[in-house]
């Protein structure tokens, strides 16, 4: 069974803070995504990997980096936290390969709060 | 850009009475639909993908239809129960292209069965 682990299910954190969100999945999977979701405006995408380090942005990467230094780590980096940055984050992966057939895995996310 | 909408935005219903939650998208050019569980304050939990060949896709009291024309999707869910009690979202590609993960999701049902 496909698992993806996110490193803390709560934080809170200042503003003007740096922040690390580290997700690790064990299924060997070359694809990983970054969500956040919010009440009302539902997931939206901030980053995507393809590759170790290969990255591209999603829909809203302002304020935000990645990293991927691993094969089955990917991290997301909030470089200066803001408060408009409280949000719930979910981490993803799915294999490269056979992607038409196989469903998106998530962690089970990261609840932020910077205040 | 695809949009998904999802219809009812929450739903209540006794023990034991089938669920119908409707899903519909903009584009229908796309590889496949997934539809996933969420329960308060954890991540997506993977229930069916319904790839775009297909009309439908079962597992155990799951079912999913499909109809790309009319860019539509409805899970059932039969003999409801309180376990079911969660909010369903639908997801499908963000684009014609993009089919590994790139996902433009529903806002979702949310959905209470009452013992």
């Amino acid at each position: 069974d496909v698992k993806v682990t996110q490193s803390s299910r709560y934080l809170v954190k200042r503003t003007g803070e740096k922040v690390f969100l580290e997700c690790v999945q064990d299924m060997d999977h070359e694809n990983m995504f970054w969500y956040r979701q919010d009440p009302g405006l539902g997931l939206r995408l901030i980053y995507f990997s393809y590759d170790v380090k290969m990255k591209e942005k999603g829909d809203i990467p302002e304020g935000y980096s990645v990293s991927r230094e691993k094969k089955e780590r990917f991290s997301l980096i909030l470089e200066s936290a803001s408060t408009n940055q409280t949000s719930m984050y979910l981490c993803a992966s799915i294999p490269l390969g056979n992607s038409y057939n196989s469903p998106l895995h998530f962690g089970n996310g990261t609840r932020l709060t910077v205040t | 850009k695809q949009e998904v909408t999802q219809i009812p935005a929450a739903l209540s219903v006794p023990e034991g009475e089938n669920l119908v939650l409707n899903c519909s998208f903009t584009d229908s050019a796309i590889y496949n639909l997934q539809w996933f569980r969420q329960d308060p304050g954890k991540g997506l939990t993977s229930l069916l993908l319904i790839q775009s060949s297909q009309r439908e896709q079962t597992s155990g009291r799951l079912n999913a239809s499909l109809d790309k024309s009319s860019g539509r999707s409805t899970l059932y869910i039969a003999a409801s129960q309180p376990g079911d009690s969660a909010t369903y979202l639908c997801a499908v590609p963000s684009s014609p292209t993009d089919s590994w993960g790139k996902l433009q999701f529903g806002a979702g049902t949310q959905v209470v069965v009452t013992p």
